[in-house]
């Protein structure tokens, strides 16, 4: 069955800072995958997703993430974090003949000035 | 162009009774996607309406949860003789279509029952 698993519950950063958060999927076939941030009481963002192509993927707000099939991972980076950053992050994987999105747990970042 | 919008944001219910979750989807979209975020988890989707159709339910609880995306009108989530259990972060998604189309999420309804 397909899964997603973000091993890292809670990262604290000083704004500036470097910043990966980790993602591994298990799926069997290629998968599509999706990065989501979610603000204190708000929806879901798309910051970025892979489908195909280049494995290395630009998305909103300075992110990028990249697809490493050999390790099964689709970790997001930022080079450098602002505060605003703090928000809960989401790794997602939908399989190509459906439609659901099946989420990792979350990794909320933490941002000290 | 409005975004998903979703009502009520916030619902109060006590044990036994009747909750309506509503989502307008984004102008044009015709799929609709409705996921629940218990306390301290991820989303875990729910079910997948097209309109009059439910496509996908294999996330539904089997008994007192329902959805619909009707004709005319927003997509309901109904839930039936709530439990403590159902507290949670409800949000609904919409698309254009399948495959590549992205969702785009709305603000939620948190619902608490008492």
């Amino acid at each position: 069955a397909q899964s997603v698993t973000q091993p890292d519950i809670h990262i604290t950063v000083s704004e500036g800072a470097s910043l990966e958060l980790r993602c591994n999927y298990s799926y069997g076939a290629t998968p599509y995958l999706f990065w989501y941030v979610q603000s204190p009481g708000q929806g879901l963002q798309l910051l970025l997703k892979y489908f195909s192509g280049d494995t290395l993927v630009q998305g909103i707000k300075g992110f990028e993430a990249e697809f490493k099939r050999s390790q099964s991972s689709f970790n997001l980076r930022k080079p450098s974090v602002h505060w605003s950053d703090a928000a809960e992050y989401f790794c997602a994987v939908a399989a190509y003949n459906t439609d659901k999105l099946i989420f990792g747990t979350g990794t909320r970042l933490q941002v000290f000035p | 162009n409005a975004g998903v919008m979703q009502n009520p944001r916030h619902l109060v219910r006590r044990r036994g009774q009747e909750a309506r979750l509503r989502c307008s989807p984004m102008k044009g979209h015709s799929h609709v996607y409705w996921y629940r975020q218990l306390p301290e988890e991820g989303l875990k989707f729910m079910v997948y309406l097209q309109k009059e159709n439910i496509i996908d339910e294999s996330g539904m609880p089997k008994e007192r949860f329902s959805a619909e995306f009707p004709k005319e009108g927003p997509s309901i989530l109904r839930i039936q003789q709530v439990v403590r259990g159902d507290s949670a972060a409800y949000f609904c998604a919409s698309s254009l279509g399948t495959g590549l189309n992205e969702q785009y999420f709305g603000p939620g309804t948190r619902l608490t029952v008492t």
